[in-house]
């Protein structure tokens, strides 16, 4: 089966740019998360989508951030304009709802390295 | 608020020993999840094992093994006989219970770096 496809898995580009990170859930997945990891604060939980809707956006960091699900296929992280602090490693993670059974585990992509210059 | 404590920054071993990585956590609710991932260092994240907190049996899953215990809030992961490919960093992380309307959210450890040498 198909696990969470993320794109790309590397990314270099300079500051001020537009960077688009993208992600494939799980089919049948009814939650969407977008991580952030760096060395320093670890993993950070940066929005969180339920049936394509955000619920929870509270750890993205600035409004350079923004994050979209157009359908239950497809989600995109966006930074705009990028800066050098951002690069770290972005993961895409899915789960099942709550009616399919509670604590469902997230199930996470490669992640997307993310260098900006 | 939750929090995910695992002390142990990075252990070394030799291959066949066993190995005990901690987890203690903190939370106020009653019902809640935890979880173990597991990060080689190709990158991915990858889930191992999930428990809720109503089940304190102890699991064992071929040279994996988790102890449990809430009098402690302790979830400790045991490698038998490690191994080579062993090698990576693991996460405890913690989940509130859907039903308390803390939502979906994970807290991880800041994660324990496992070598296993030969």
């Amino acid at each position: 089966d198909a696990g969470v496809i993320q794109s790309p898995r590397h990314e270099v580009t300079e500051m001020g740019q537009e960077v688009t990170l993208r992600c494939k859930p799980i089919s049948g997945h009814d939650y969407l998360f977008w991580y952030r990891q760096t060395m320093m604060r670890g993993l950070e939980l940066l929005i969180y989508f339920n049936n394509n809707v955000p619920i929870d956006d509270s750890g993205m960091p600035e409004d350079r951030f923004s994050a979209k699900m157009p359908n239950a296929s497809f989600s995109t992280l966006k930074i705009q304009p990028s800066e050098p602090r951002d690069s770290a490693v972005y993961f895409c993670a899915s789960s099942f709802s709550p009616g399919q059974g509670r604590g469902q585990p997230q199930h996470f992509g490669d992640g997307t390295r993310l260098s900006i210059l | 608020a939750q929090k995910v404590t695992q002390a142990q920054t990075e252990i070394s071993v030799v291959e066949k020993e066993d190995v005990t990585l901690d987890c203690v956590y903190e939370t106020r609710d009653t019902t809640y999840y935890l979880f173990w991932y597991k990060q080689p260092p190709s990158g991915e994240l990858v889930f191992l094992i999930r428990r809720n907190s109503f089940d304190e049996q102890n699991e064992i899953s071929g040279r994996y093994s988790w102890n449990f215990q809430k009098s402690t809030s302790s979830f400790n992961f045991t490698i038998t006989a490690s191994q080579v490919v062993d090698s990576a960093v693991y996460f405890c992380a913690l989940s509130e219970a859907w039903l308390t309307g803390g939502g979906n959210k994970l807290t991880f450890g800041t994660g324990t770096q496992l070598k296993v040498e030969l």
